[in-house]
């Protein structure tokens, strides 16, 4: 059973560019959730997507925005790119009504800003 | 949100039991008590969680306070691979993965061979 998958691993881009990172739920799961970690903190919540529409922000800027496909999958992306977006991204999955209540993360997409 | 209060760091010998802390003292009664830890360079993983009873499961050990201002996770003989963050959460009860993980600094541990 494959866990959660993100694309691509690592990104590279400069100020002001856009970025779309990807994200495939473990298998069975509907709700996808994205996290930002920047170096030597603890992940912080960016939105949380369920049925292809965002239920839940943290408290970033419209900059960052989402979708979520028909097949659960999900996509990150990120305009005009800030030296502070450099960070890990990670993508979280979880099935909601699901007893353990946990979420599973994914391996995060390194993104770098020049 | 409450918050929760962890040391910034811990240190263990391997194959000796492990007990990591965590205060919220002002923790509501509908929060349940969650428990991730992140190895190096992996995502987050969920390691067990409790609302008020002590917990089991195969990775470790969740002791709730009576009063539930603080809680402590344990492992019973720590490895080598048990090296990472771990990370005390506050959640709010609902029976749905809804909702957003709050994560603090964590604690990093360090197991010694």
């Amino acid at each position: 059973d494959a866990g959660v998958t993100q694309s691509p691993t690592h990104l590279i881009k400069t100020r002001g560019q856009q970025v779309t990172l990807r994200c495939s739920p473990k298998s069975g799961h509907d709700t996808v959730s994205w996290y930002q970690q920047a170096l030597g903190q603890g992940p912080q919540f960016i939105f949380q997507y369920y049925e292809e529409e965002e239920r839940q922000r943290g408290n970033f800027p419209d900059r960052f925005s989402g979708h979520q496909f028909p097949n659960y999958s999900s996509e990150l992306n990120v305009n005009a790119l800030l030296l502070g977006d450099s960070a890990l991204y990670l993508c979280a999955s979880s099935l909601v009504g699901g007893g353990a209540d946990e979420q599973f993360f994914g391996p995060g997409t390194r993104l770098t800003v020049l | 949100d409450a918050k929760t209060t962890q040391p910034n760091s811990m240190e263990s010998n391997e194959e000796e039991p492990v007990h990591l802390p965590c205060n919220h003292s002002t923790i509501s009664g509908t929060d349940y008590i969650h428990w991730y830890r992140q190895l190096p360079s992996q995502g987050p993983e969920y390691v067990i969680h409790g609302l008020t009873s002590n917990v089991n499961n195969r990775m470790a050990s969740l002791a709730i306070a009576e009063d539930r201002k603080s809680s402590t996770l344990i492992l019973h003989r720590a490895t080598l691979r048990d090296a990472a963050v771990y990370y005390c959460i506050l959640r709010k009860a609902g029976g749905t993965s809804y909702g957003k993980l709050t994560f603090g600094q964590g604690t990093i541990l360090t197991v010694h061979p």
